[in-house]
Formats: C-alpha cells, sequence, structure tokens
C-alpha cells in the first residue's frame, strides 16, 4: 500500500530557532508534486510550500524551506525563525498514485509546539 | 478572492441516519476532491469531482457519495451512519488538467459526530 510517512509525532522548538520535520514517501508517478500542509487548532488546512519533483531546486517560501532528495523519496520542511504562530499539526503530503488529479495522501503528521 | 466554503460546521447525527455536506470551490476552481479526517489522524481522500462526475475514489463504500453541480459546488452524502463515521470532513479544490495547477486548497470543514 502507498505510504507517506512522518516518523516524528511530536516536536517543540524555542522562539526563533530552526526546527526540520522529517517526511518519506511512496509514489509510481514520474512527475509529481510534494506538499506541507499546516493545520492549526481552527482546523483549516493550509499550504506552506510545494515541491515540484522534477525541479532538482529545492522549494523556499519565506521562513520555510524543503530538503528534497527524490532517488531516497525524501521530503523534509525546515521551519527557520520559529514563530509562536507556527504552532500546529504539520502532514506531509504525497500524489495518490493512479492518474490522479491533484488528489492526496497525507502522513499522520507531525504536532510542532514553538516555545516563547 | 473568495476561498473554500463548507457548510454546516458542526453536525451531530444518530446512528442509522443519513447526512449531507455541502462545499464550494475557490473562485476559479472547477474540481472538488473530498477527505475524511479521523481524531489524531491525516485526511483521507474519498473521492473527486470533476464535470459533474466521479473521476477518482478511495478505499470508501458506497453508503458515500457525492454530486456535483453545474456551478462546481458539490455535496457529500453519507447513508446508514456508523459511529466510525465521526470525523472532519474535509473539501478541496483545485483546477483540473492544468500545469502546476494540481495543488489542493482546503475548506475549512465540516465536524460530524454521530452518536
Amino acid at each position: 500500500a502507498q505510504t507517506v510517512t512522518q516518523s516524528q509525532p511530536e516536536m517543540s522548538v524555542q522562539e526563533a530557532e530552526t526546527v526540520t520535520l522529517s517526511c518519506t514517501y511512496d509514489t509510481s508517478e514520474s512527475n509529481y508534486y510534494l506538499f506541507w500542509y499546516k493545520q492549526p487548532p481552527s482546523r483549516q488546512m493550509i499550504l506552506v510550500i510545494r515541491q515540484e519533483a522534477y525541479k532538482q531546486q529545492n522549494a523556499t517560501e519565506n521562513r520555510f524551506s524543503v530538503n528534497f532528495q527524490k532517488a531516497a523519496k525524501s521530503f523534509s520542511l525546515k521551519i527557520s525563525d520559529s514563530q509562536l504562530g507556527d504552532t500546529a499539526m504539520y502532514f506531509c503530503a504525497s500524489p495518490l498514485s493512479g492518474g490522479s488529479q491533484g488528489n492526496l495522501i497525507f502522513g499522520k503528521g507531525t504536532k510542532l509546539s514553538v516555545k516563547p | 478572492d473568495a476561498g473554500v466554503t463548507q457548510s454546516p460546521t458542526h453536525l451531530i447525527k444518530t446512528r442509522g441516519q443519513q447526512v449531507t455536506l455541502r462545499c464550494s470551490p475557490k473562485s476559479g476552481h472547477d474540481t472538488v476532491s473530498w477527505y475524511q479526517q479521523a481524531l489524531g489522524q491525516g485526511p483521507q481522500f474519498i473521492f473527486q469531482y470533476y464535470e459533474e462526475e466521479e473521476r477518482q475514489r478511495g478505499n470508501f463504500p458506497d453508503r458515500f457519495s457525492g454530486h456535483q453541480f453545474p456551478n462546481y459546488s458539490s455535496e457529500l452524502n453519507v447513508n446508514a451512519l456508523l459511529l466510525g463515521d465521526s470525523a472532519l470532513y474535509l473539501c478541496a479544490s483545485s483546477l483540473f488538467g492544468v500545469e502546476h495547477a494540481d495543488t489542493q486548497y482546503f475548506g475549512p470543514g465540516t465536524r460530524l459526530t454521530v452518536l
């Protein structure tokens, strides 16, 4: 069965420090996107960053960046200068195999707490 | 720019009942996907609708059905509710078949509780 694995159920970081969340995935798609979503207690799933698998350059969005290792099927998220508002569940997602139109399989999430 | 909207916010039903959840996609989007998120888990894909047809389906029983309307909005119907159907139901919208438009944008969800 297709899987996305987030090996860190919970993490904490001090405000202004850097934290890295890990993710490995499994897909048979050749061209695909990978995603990190954030879900704060408000429940809204918010897109954090997207990586195109055929691009070697790692994606960056302000304080968020990824380390994408295609051969290893690894896709980690680095948050720099952590802020209290970054406290949330973070989900890694990869495309569902079988001709998906953007449909996703998610990991179980990492609960990130940013402490003052 | 209107985002994805869902209604209702919360819903309480009893076992055996039927429920309908509603979703309006983000402005400019034509495709709607539905996910079920059990407590403490990541979302699981239920199905996707485009051009009023079901395009892809996850591993969910036939009790879960859907519909898409000409204005691209969508409904998720669940019949013969079970306690295990209690979850957050998320709707996501996207643009079908366009490069770089694979990204799904999510609504705030509907919390369904089955008693």
